[in-house]
């Protein structure tokens, strides 16, 4: 599987845009870009996945680089509920595909 | 609607027992997985299945066993637990991988073996 690569931590004061980088140079033309996160205490939530094109949903955006080997996930007003450990995985559409998860980048949220 | 349920949420073993966790979910998915996590650690993955009936290892298989005898139910054994299996287990379940949707997942069983 194509491994990713992120900081281990980042921090963003609350109500500013926050911009989470992902590297993932080896990334396959079969990978999409999920990104899933880690509230303390709690299972991963799923976040937004894309493939080629950025994505929009109600609780993040994904821009992807033209050349695929990066991504970057955006927050556009973060609140002190986002802090959380942001997992960015590489998903392929094999029969036997799985979710294997890195250690993430910690977001810490600052009043 | 459930999603992902996982029995028991606390335990807490001695060396040498025995043990199933169940995980369930109600979304009809073909795909389950088990995962632990250790603290500060990602999820790493242990077992997973594409199916009811089959059954695949992932990157830390060894000391648990699986079954998948019902597409709904996803359960991981630990034969004779050890020290080194105290961590927290997370399950998830998701469609089938060509559709390449989220995957959801319960809300993990904290495991101490003592």
């Amino acid at each position: 599987d194509a491994k990713t690569t992120q900081p281990n931590s980042m921090e963003s004061n609350e109500e500013e845009p926050v911009h989470l980088p992902c590297n993932h140079s080896t990334i396959s033309g079969t990978d999409y870009i999920h990104w899933y996160r880690q509230l303390p205490s709690q299972g991963p939530e799923y976040v937004i996945h894309g493939l080629t094109s950025n994505v929009n949903n109600r609780m993040a955006s994904l821009a992807i680089a033209e050349d695929r080997k990066s991504s970057t996930l955006i927050l556009h007003r973060a609140t002190l509920r986002d802090a959380a450990v942001y997992y960015c995985i590489l998903r392929n559409t094999g029969a036997n595909s799985k979710l294997t998860f890195g250690k993430g980048i910690t977001l810490s949220v600052r009043p | 609607n459930a999603g992902v349920t996982q029995t028991p949420k606390f335990r807490v073993l001695k060396t040498g027992q025995s043990m199933t966790l169940l995980c369930a979910q109600d979304m009809n998915h073909e795909y389950m997985y088990w995962y632990r996590q250790d603290p500060g650690m990602g999820l790493r993955l242990i077992h997973y299945s594409v199916g009811e009936g089959t059954t695949a290892k992932g990157e830390v298989p060894d000391g648990y066993n699986v079954s998948r005898l019902k597409k709904q139910n996803f359960l991981l054994g630990l034969e004779s637990a050890a020290p080194s299996q105290t961590s927290v287990y997370f399950c998830a379940s998701s469609y089938s991988m060509r559709m390449n949707t989220e995957a959801f997942f319960g809300q993990g069983t904290r495991l101490t073996v003592v």
